[in-house]
Order: C-alpha cells, then structure tokens, then sequence
C-alpha cells in the first residue's frame, strides 16, 4: 500500500534553512486525484498546514509561512519536497507529509508519513 | 486569518456518548475533516467530506454538520478512543487550509 517517508537533518541552526524530502512508495505522486501536503507540530501543540503541491506543481501556502515556504516536487523520483527559510526556534517541530485525498474545492489528508523530529538550534 | 474553534477538552465515561464540536465561518461552504491522534503517532482521518467514514473506520465514528458547526460524535465510547482529535477545513475559497486547535477526548 501506498507509503510516505520524510527525510532530512533533524537540527538546523536559526537564520538557516529547513529541508526535507518525502519519498512516496507504493504509488505515484503523479495521480490526478491527489494533492501532497506538509503539516507540522510543535511539541505539546496542534497540527499546522504548511502548504500543498499538486503534481504538476501548482502549489499552496499557509499565508502565515508563504514568504519563508517552497514546497516543489520531483515526478522522476516520486518524491516531494520542503524548504522553509530564515528559520528560528518556533519552527521546531514534528513535520508530516501526508497525502491529500481531493474534496470538492480542497483537500483532506489520508496517508500520513510517521513525522520527521526537526530541531531548529545552534 | 480563518480559524476553526474546538473546545480544549471533553470527557466520557465508557460506553457513553462523546461529541466534539468545530466551528467555523466558512463551515456551510467547505467540507470538514476529523482526525485522531494518540501519543507520538502520526493523526488518523476518521471522517471526511463532514460525514463520510473512511474505510476501517469503525462505526461508532460519525459526523455531522449544521451551519456554521460541524460534529464528530463518537458512540459507544471506548478505552482506545481516547485522544485528541483535530477538525480540518478550508476558507471560503479552498486554498487556506486550516486545522482546528484539537480536543482532548478522556475516557474516564
């Protein structure tokens, strides 16, 4: 079955740049009925949508991050990825990638990755 | 910015019936979504498009929507349901999506 995999540094230092990958298996990230997402969530907080990106690109940001977010994807490599600029201590967080199953004018989250711990410190 | 309200927390006793409300402007215009979570997992769609279960969901599980609020209710409470749950929707134009802050389901 379809399976989502997030990889990248688990510690970044502030000012610098958060880079993770989600590598799909199990299908492909090019389906027309899907969407794919980063969400994150700080310790003992709530979930928060960064942003999704469809597989022809077109992309959506949370407004609140959509000047430090790119959230690209690689067809070839079934993969999609995340870099979020100018980092600081709020945005240490577990970050998801999930699936975005598509609804009417947007989109839920199905398949989840098991969350990738990122440490933003120096 | 758009926001969803939960309240923080509910409690049940087993076998009773726990329901956890979001509210939201854009809620008559846009679907809800409810998840669960327990402790260092990653969250679980139990209801999409306001009522739809998904497959292995079990039944107990239901939604429901009317105007501005939409309602996860879940019958037959058990020990395994207790965690927190977090709705999810879209603005009124369905680009801004955006979680409600959770609820802590105990089961008491």
């Amino acid at each position: 079955q379809l399976q989502l995999q997030e990889s990248g540094p688990g510690l970044v230092k502030p000012s610098e740049t958060l880079s993770l990958t989600c590598t799909v298996s199990g299908g492909s990230i090019s389906s027309s009925s899907y969407y794919w997402g980063w969400i994150r969530q700080p310790p003992g907080k709530g979930l928060e949508w960064i942003g999704s990106i469809y597989y022809s690109g077109s992309t959506y940001y949370n407004p609140s991050l959509k000047s430090r977010v790119t959230i690209s994807v690689d067809t070839s490599k079934n993969q999609f990825s995340l870099k979020l600029s100018s980092v600081t201590a709020a945005d240490t967080a577990v970050y998801y990638c999930a699936r975005g199953l598509m609804a009417g004018t947007t989109h839920a989250f199905d398949i989840w990755g098991q969350g990738t711990m990122v440490t933003v410190s120096s | 910015s758009y926001e969803l309200t939960q309240p923080p927390s509910v409690s049940v006793s087993p076998g009773q019936t726990a329901r956890i409300t979001c509210s939201g402007d854009a809620l008559p215009k846009q679907y809800a979504y409810w998840y669960q979570q327990k402790p260092g997992q990653a969250p679980v769609l139990v209801i999409y498009k306001d009522s739809e279960r998904p497959s292995g969901i079990p039944e107990r599980f239901s939604g429901s929507s009317s105007g501005t609020t939409v309602t996860l209710t879940i019958s037959g409470v058990q020990a395994e349901d207790e965690a927190d749950y977090y709705c999810q929707s879209a603005d009124s134009s369905g680009t801004f999506l955006v979680f409600g802050g959770g609820t802590k389901l105990t089961v008491l």
